[in-house]
């Protein structure tokens, strides 16, 4: 069974531009989970889907960073204009409907100048 | 608020030794208590988890003890080696009539010197 996929897996940007990220959760897998790791943190969620609704984005920023998941599968998450606290490492995570298993992909790693 | 908080942040031990790991929380309505393995430029991982209905759990190498009175859980890698160098996190959520949101510790970095 593959993974979560999440791409790309490094991506450097001058402050202010636009930059997104993209997700693939685990086939099957209805539960879909942004999160934000800072060097040295823990991850911190920013959105939950449960299929293709948005069920918890309390923590996501919303005024710079916006996310979607079209058809309840594969997600984007934007950051429009990114700022030099931007710069961490965005993990995504899928989970099976019922199940506490949270499976985490590779992440990107952002870096705004 | 930092609802979960973990302990040492950094951690060196001999191959072949005890490495334990703390964590304590603070919301008594959480009710699943995962840890998670992170290597450098990988995700975290699912390591091992436990309920509160259970004071104890082990797979392996590795044991998680729960004190819920204490509201703190632990985990206890046996045997400890170099390939178990890595970042650890605990964490909990509410499973159950809540947001099921997983909430981290800042983790701890184990060194396990050959």
């Amino acid at each position: 069974e593959a993974g979560v996929v999440q791409s790309p897996r490094y991506k450097i940007i001058e402050k202010k531009q636009p930059v997104a990220f993209w997700c693939n959760p685990i086939s099957g897998h209805n539960t879909l989970y942004w999160y934000l790791q800072n060097l040295g943190q823990g991850p911190e969620l920013l959105i939950r889907y449960e299929n293709e609704e948005a069920v918890d984005d309390s923590q996501l920023p919303k005024d710079r960073f916006s996310a979607e998941r079209l058809k309840g599968v594969d997600s984007t998450l934007k950051i429009q204009p990114a700022e030099l606290g931007d710069s961490a490492v965005y993990l995504c995570a899928s989970s099976r409907r019922g199940e506490d298993t949270q499976y985490f992909g590779p992440g990107t790693r952002l870096t705004v100048l | 608020q930092q609802q979960v908080k973990q302990s040492p942040q950094s951690l060196i031990v001999q191959k072949g030794g005890i490495s334990i790991i703390n964590c304590a929380y603070e919301n008594t309505a959480f009710d699943y208590f995962p840890w998670y393995q992170q290597f450098p430029g990988k995700g975290p991982a699912l390591l091992i988890a436990i309920r509160p209905d259970v004071s104890e759990k082990k797979e392996g190498r590795f044991t998680i003890s729960f004190n819920k009175s204490a509201k703190q859980f632990s985990l206890h890698i046996m045997d400890s080696q170099p390939g178990d160098s890595a970042t650890y996190f605990c964490a909990a959520s509410q499973t159950q009539g809540g947001s099921e949101k997983l909430v981290f510790g800042k983790g701890t970095k184990l060194t396990v010197n050959p």
